[in-house]
């Protein structure tokens, strides 16, 4: 079982630059997260789906784009990309249903891209 | 937006001892509570989940839950050094997962 895979695991990036962040999942989740977490830091939530078609806001959305196509896949752009934006970015999945009583499961995480802009 | 609250530590432990970490959370609807554990440079794993009230015992670890107060906490019982990571409090309510920022463990030898 893949799980949770993205790609690259490192980059470095020149201030302007665009880059996308790659995402996906074969666990068949309907949630996808983006999380960014800087040195010493919580995570912080970037964007999120809760299926296919469907995106939302989190907690740090300026400067980032999202799509979600496919139940699979939930890529993120950075564009023009800044000092700030440098940090490490967590793409997770989970699964939630609803009914009398909405749960999750936990999320499953992939294992990040260290991000540097210079 | 839903909240998690988290005491950020670092929090600091003898070898041996019992570690308690703390986590407040402001969505009632919340029906299960996760704690992660991250090791500086990883990404984070699960490892206690809990769902009704009380406690829930895994090794060295106990989760308790308190829905009334909103309140759930992670014991860790004869702590390691290879205990010594930050350790997240995840809950999901009906929102996208919100996670506290975790608190930061070190286990001294």
């Amino acid at each position: 079982n893949a799980g949770v895979t993205q790609t690259p695991k490192f980059r470095i990036l020149k201030i302007g630059q665009s880059m996308t962040l790659q995402c996906t999942q074969d666990m068949n989740h309907n949630y996808m997260y983006w999380y960014r977490q800087d040195p010493g830091m919580g995570l912080k939530l970037i964007y999120y789906s809760v299926g296919a078609g469907i995106t939302d806001k989190g907690e740090v959305p300026n400067g980032y784009n999202v799509s979600r196509s496919t139940t699979e896949d939930f890529p993120l752009r950075l564009e023009l990309a800044a000092p700030s934006q440098t940090s490490v970015y967590f793409c997770a999945s989970s699964y939630m249903w609803g009914g009398r009583g909405y749960d999750h499961t936990e999320a499953f995480f992939g294992q990040g891209t260290r991000l540097t802009v210079v | 937006q839903k909240e998690v609250e988290q005491n950020s530590g670092p929090l600091s432990v003898p070898e041996g001892a019992i570690a308690s970490l703390n986590c407040t959370y402001s969505d009632r609807g919340s029906q299960s509570f996760f704690w992660y554990r991250q090791y500086s440079g990883k990404s984070p794993e699960l490892i206690m989940f809990i769902y009704s009230n009380g406690d829930k015992e895994d090794g060295r670890f106990t989760a308790q839950l308190n829905k009334a107060s909103q309140y759930v906490s992670l014991l860790i019982r004869d702590s390691q050094p290879s205990d010594s990571a930050t350790y997240l409090c995840a809950a999901p309510g009906n929102t996208p997962l919100v996670f506290g920022k975790g608190t930061r463990l070190s286990v001294i030898a």
